[in-house]
C-alpha cells in the first residue's frame, strides 16, 4: 500500500531559527514528490521535485529529493512568523490515476 | 486570476441528511480531484475526474458518497444520509494533464 510519513509532526521554533521538515515515502511507480504550505484551508503549492539531488529553491524555502533512500527534506531559513503552517508532502504515482498520497503533515509554529 | 473555487465554505448538516459540494476549477483544467481532510491529518485521495468521466473513484468510502463532472468542468460531490463520520473538509483540486494540482479553499462539512 503506497504511503507517505512526515516528521516531526509539530515543531515550535523562534524567529530566524532554520527548520528541516522530513518526507519518507513508499509510492507505487513514483513520478514525483510535491510539497505543499497549508494555512487555513487551501494548500498552496511550494515544489515538485522529480529527480534525484537537485536542489528546488524558492526564497529562504529549499527542498531536495533522494529517490535511492525515498525520502525529501524541506528547509527553511531565517524563519518568520509568517512560515507558521502544516507542511504536507505527497506522493505521486504514474498510470492514469494522478491522485496523490499525502502524509499527516508538519505543523510549524515560528514564534517571535 | 481566478483560482479553484468551492461553495459553500461551511456546510452544517444534520445526520441522515443529504448534502451537495460544489467545485469550480481553474478554466481549461482538464483534470479535476477530491479529497477529504479530517482533523490533523493530511488530505485524502476520493475521486479524480478526467473531462467529464471518472477517471480513478477508488477512494470514495462507501456508495453514499458520489460525484458527477456533466460538462467537464465544475464538478459536485454528493453524500447521501450523511454521518458523524463524514464531518472533514472537502477539498478540491484542478490541473491541467499531467501538471500540479492546485487546490480550493474546501467545503468545512459539520453533521450534527
Amino acid at each position: 500500500e503506497d504511503k507517505v510519513v512526515q516528521s516531526p509532526l509539530s515543531l515550535v521554533v523562534h524567529e530566524g531559527d532554520t527548520v528541516t521538515l522530513n518526507c519518507s515515502y513508499e509510492v507505487t511507480n513514483f513520478r514525483s514528490l510535491l510539497w505543499y504550505k497549508q494555512e487555513k484551508k487551501a494548500p498552496t503549492f511550494l515544489f515538485m521535485l522529480t529527480s534525484s539531488g537537485i536542489e528546488k529553491k524558492s526564497g529562504r524555502l529549499s527542498s531536495i529529493l533522494d529517490k535511492k533512500e525515498l525520502f525529501s527534506i524541506l528547509n527553511i531559513t531565517a524563519t518568520q512568523t509568517g512560515d507558521s503552517a502544516i507542511y504536507l508532502c505527497a506522493g505521486h504515482g504514474s498510470g492514469n490515476t494522478g491522485k496523490l498520497i499525502f502524509g499527516q503533515g508538519t505543523t510549524l509554529q515560528v514564534k517571535p | 486570476g481566478a483560482g479553484v473555487s468551492q461553495t459553500p465554505s461551511n456546510k452544517v448538516t444534520e445526520k441522515g441528511k443529504y448534502v451537495e459540494l460544489r467545485c469550480d476549477p481553474i478554466s481549461g483544467h482538464t483534470a479535476l480531484y477530491w479529497y477529504r481532510q479530517s482533523l490533523g491529518q493530511g488530505p485524502e485521495f476520493l475521486i479524480y475526474f478526467q473531462g467529464t468521466g471518472a477517471a480513478d473513484d477508488s477512494g470514495l468510502p462507501n456508495d453514499r458518497f458520489f460525484a458527477v463532472r456533466p460538462e467537464g468542468s465544475v464538478s459536485t460531490l454528493k453524500i447521501q444520509r450523511t454521518e458523524r463520520g463524514d464531518s472533514a473538509v472537502y477539498l478540491c483540486a484542478s490541473s491541467s494533464l499531467g501538471s500540479t494540482q492546485y487546490f480550493g479553499p474546501g467545503t468545512r462539512l459539520t453533521v450534527l
